[in-house]
């Protein structure tokens, strides 16, 4: 069975740009969850999808961030413009029931 | 709010000795905790999870991690350190309410030969 799969695993963009970063969660999963690592820190809960539904996004940090999941299979998150903070490690995660299961993660670097 | 703090950013070890990775954790109620490891340039992985079923838990690769509740600790231990185990490992609580796992700052284990 396939694991959580992200794409891309890098990206480097200039500050202001946009990225679009993917998750493909485990099939079957309706929990889909989005975190994020910026250097130094801990790794932080953005936001949480049950199917297509946003369940909980109190951790998305301004709106310049937005997550979909249209049909409540993959998910998106795209930043909009993107800041020099935003750099940092995006991870994606998905469940069925309690155990989350993470994927390698994209790399951004905004310069 | 639930937390987990974990005492040491790095512990280095020598090959074949055990491993102890510490964490204690914040909580009103009994958690349920959780171990992860991520292996460099690779993704996190489930190490082993504690859901009040038993005090022990053993997890994958001779890992195991033993809930003391007297303490609020849940260390992380192997008997035996292979050059394989090297990688960082987070633990990580789920509060009672919603699905947000929280955690901590990351061990990284340093296997020397």
């Amino acid at each position: 069975e396939a694991g959580v799969t992200q794409f891309p695993s890098h990206s480097v963009i200039e500050k202001g740009q946009t990225v679009t970063l993917r998750c493909d969660p485990i099939s079957g999963h309706d929990n889909l969850y989005w975190y994020r690592r910026v250097m130094g820190k801990e790794i932080k809960f953005l936001l949480h999808f049950v199917k297509e539904s946003k369940q909980d996004e109190s951790g998305m940090p301004n709106n310049r961030f937005l997550a979909e999941r249209t049909g409540g299979t993959y998910s998106t998150l795209k930043v909009q413009p993107a800041e020099l903070e935003d750099s940092g490690v995006y991870f994606c995660a998905s469940s069925l029931g309690e155990t989350q299961y993470f994927g390698p993660g994209t790399r951004l670097l905004v310069l | 709010a639930q937390s987990v703090t974990q005492l040491d950013s790095h512990v280095s070890v020598s090959e074949g000795t055990p491993v102890l990775l510490r964490c204690n954790y914040s909580s009103s109620y009994s958690p349920s905790l959780f171990w992860y490891v991520q292996h460099p340039n690779k993704g996190l992985q489930l190490l082993l999870k504690y859901t009040s079923a038993a005090t022990l838990v053993k997890g994958i690769n001779g890992f195991e991690a033993e809930f003391k509740k007297s303490e609020t600790s849940f260390h992380l231990t192997k008997p035996s350190a292979h050059m394989s185990d090297a990688a960082e490992y987070f633990c990580v609580v789920r509060p009672n309410s919603g699905y947000a796992l929280n955690f901590g700052k990351g061990t990284s284990l340093l296997v020397t030969p």
